[in-house]
């Protein structure tokens, strides 16, 4: 059965830090990884989706790895800022369509 | 181009009544997810939809269902409804990616459901 964890569960940084979140995996038979962020009662924004071929994504300030074989995946923010605040999900696609999420880590940037 | 809608935004219901959430996928993408995050939790699996069949279905009672439509809209109904069912129910379309299976979703803002 497929479990998926993120550490920590949440952070508090000083803005301008550069930030690591953990995404790990039990099973390695993935399609593909995405990390989301959802703001405080709204719905999930897509952030980077990363092919299970694929080593790792990036876009902007964000910058996602995934190594299969150990079952884990990182996302790298670099120069954090207030607007970063946010909850960060990881989710592996398991089957065809199915989607098994973290509980996510509550990041929180201060100014 | 719109992008994933759901409705109602909100809703609070009674212990033992019915709730039908509907959600409308973006144009062009034929499968819809629904998922259920309760608070503090990440979201769990639901049901899938593809081409108006379900494809897949995860760990919930039978009180819930689904189904999707012609125009690829669909709709999620819970039946007998529990305190235990208040959550965000969050709705995905998606758009395969046939070469390597992989299925990109994107998400509603979600109905934010309460049960009293």
């Amino acid at each position: 059965k497929q479990e998926v964890t993120q550490i920590p569960a949440a952070l508090s940084v000083p803005e301008g830090e550069n930030l690591v979140l953990n995404c790990s995996f039990t099973d390695s038979a993935i399609y593909n990884l995405q990390w989301f962020r959802q703001d405080p009662g709204k719905g999930l924004t897509s952030l980077l989706l990363i092919q299970s071929s694929q080593r790792e994504q990036t876009s902007g300030r964000l910058n996602a790895s995934l190594d299969k074989s150990s079952g884990r995946s990182t996302l790298y923010i670099a120069a954090s800022q207030p607007g970063d605040s946010a909850t960060y999900l990881c989710a592996v696609q398991t089957g065809t369509y199915k989607y098994i999420f973290g509980t996510g880590t509550r990041l929180k940037v201060l100014a | 181009d719109a992008g994933v809608t759901q409705s109602p935004t909100h809703l609070i219901k009674t212990r033992g009544q019915h709730v039908t959430l509907r959600c409308s996928p973006i144009s062009g993408h034929k499968s819809v997810s629904w998922y259920q995050q309760v608070l503090g939790q990440g979201p769990q699996f639901i049901f899938q939809y593809y081409e108006k069949e379900e494809r897949g279905r995860g760990n919930f009672p039978d009180r819930f269902s689904a189904r999707q439509f012609p125009n690829y809209s669909s709709e999620l109904n819970v039946n007998a409804l529990l305190l235990g069912d208040s959550a965000l129910y969050l709705c995905a379309s998606s758009l395969l990616i046939q070469a390597s299976g992989a299925n990109v979703l994107t998400f509603g803002a979600g109905s934010r459901l309460t049960v009293l």
